[in-house]
């Protein structure tokens, strides 16, 4: 079956640091990749997404890739802000019906 | 403005109780979902909708039972409530059924037994 690994949080940075969130997966056939971020107290949105092989996904500063590969889709942003505290949920889609696997989840707390 | 909301967004009852959960979208989407966040919020797809017609069912226990009575709505109904049942259920659209379409999701139903 389907199952997406991620990097156990929380995750503490300073304002300004490099993030990185490492997200690997099992699939069936070729699935859709997407990386949620969920804010205290609310539903999930959509950060970024990739929906084959090599793409990249990017929005807001964040970035990932596609690597089939390695099957993995890490997070990376560049330089993070303190509004950027929150968790952080990669995902995969396969097959009909678009049903999301979800890794743990991954909290990152930015420090000023 | 709100694409998919929910009601209530908080729900605290009593074991054994029966409750019904809303959601609507307004974003003209085909295919509707339930998930389940829980306390380590972990999250699992419950159901899934596509124009009414339900496409995915998960191992969920059968006092669950989704309705949609129009692809703008599906609704969630708790017979016999149990304090396992206490978790943040979350309802979400998306455009169609394809995997390579992301989902919307509404702010959650923070859902208390006691």
């Amino acid at each position: 079956g389907n199952s997406v690994t991620q990097m156990e949080g929380p995750v503490t940075l300073s304002e300004e640091a490099f993030l990185t969130i490492n997200c690997t997966y099992t699939a069936t056939g070729y699935p859709s990749l997407f990386w949620y971020v969920q804010y205290p107290g609310e539903g999930l949105q959509l950060l970024l997404k990739a929906t084959k092989a090599d793409d990249k996904g990017s929005n807001k500063g964040f970035e990932a890739t596609y690597r089939k590969e390695t099957t993995s889709f890490h997070l990376e942003k560049g330089s993070v802000q303190v509004s950027d505290s929150a968790v952080y949920f990669c995902a995969l889609s396969s097959g009909g019906g678009n049903k999301l696997t979800f890794g743990t989840g991954t909290q990152l707390k930015v420090e000023l | 403005d709100t694409a998919v909301s929910q009601t209530p967004k908080y729900l605290v009852t009593q074991m054994g109780n029966d409750k019904s959960i809303k959601c609507e979208q307004n974003l003209g989407h085909d295919t509707m979902y339930w998930y389940k966040q829980d306390s380590k919020k972990f999250l699992k797809i419950m159901f899934s909708y596509n124009n009414k017609e339900l496409i995915i069912n998960e191992t969920v226990p059968n006092r669950f039972s989704p309705k949609s009575p129009d692809k703008a709505h599906l609704n969630l109904h708790i017979n016999s409530l149990e304090l396992g049942d206490s978790a943040v259920y979350f309802c979400a659209s998306s455009l169609d059924r394809s995997s390579n379409q992301p989902q919307h999701f509404g702010d959650g139903t923070r859902l208390s037994i006691l």
